[in-house]
């Protein structure tokens, strides 16, 4: 059983701060992705990554997919209060359903 | 383009009811679809997942069961509710045809909240 385990679980900081969330797994995955997650919505894609060492940025958002490829960080540069929300990251393997499996989750605040 | 419904968005049933939730997907054509449960404020867990008409798989044995009697409609079910069925229930689609990971990603339904009481 693949699992992804995101750290930290909560996280509340000022406005203007930096932050970085991670996601480890012991598993290999072929990608990772990133989601955030509003309350009483479904969660909405921000990025994928699929080749190790590869960096995506997203605005202030900035997206690492570790050399190995099994884990990834989200660095977030000068967070805003719309930053505010849950952060998902989830891995996906080969196979025809491209099932994803999904991280605990870092409950983003950012207080203005 | 392509749009994701699911309804209803919220539901108070009693323990031993059925259950019947429902997703269709627009503006595509044989797309994977899977059903994940939520707890509060965390990770998603994968429930089934299917990836044609009448093909479902189930990831965690227990009383839902799922059905997918057209290409583009994603049905969960119970025939009688637990307390422990309680939860936020996500929808999503992704493409089905073969493709690299680059683009890939899930499109989620704006989620139902049920309660069982």
């Amino acid at each position: 059983t693949q699992l992804l385990e995101q750290s930290p679980q909560f996280l509340s900081i000022q406005e203007g701060e930096n932050l970085t969330v991670y996601c480890n797994s012991s598993s290999v995955f072929s990608s990772l992705q990133w989601y955030r997650q509003e309350p009483g919505e479904g969660p909405v894609l921000l990025v994928t990554v699929v080749t190790g060492g590869e960096v995506k940025k997203l605005k202030r958002l900035t997206f690492q997919f570790g050399d190995a490829r099994k884990d990834s960080s989200l660095h977030i540069t000068a967070a805003q209060p719309g930053d505010t929300g849950l952060y998902l990251c989830a891995g996906g393997s080969s196979g025809s359903a491209r099932q994803l499996t999904f991280g605990s989750g870092t409950q983003l605040t950012v207080l203005p | 383009s392509q749009t994701i419904h699911q309804w209803p968005a919220t539901l108070v049933q009693p323990v031993g009811s059925p259950l019947s939730l429902e997703c269709t997907v627009e503006g595509t054509s044989n797309p994977n679809l899977y059903w994940y449960r939520q707890a509060a404020g965390r990770g998603l867990q994968l429930l089934f997942y299917s990836v044609g008409i009448g093909q479902i798989s189930s990831e965690v044995p227990q009383n839902l069961s799922a059905s997918r009697p057209q290409d583009r409609q994603f049905i969960l079910s119970s025939k009688k509710l637990l307390l422990s069925d309680s939860g936020f229930y996500l929808c999503a689609w992704s493409v089905g045809i073969l493709t690299g990971w680059s683009n890939y990603g899930y499109t989620f339904g704006s989620g139902t909240r049920l309660t069982v009481v």
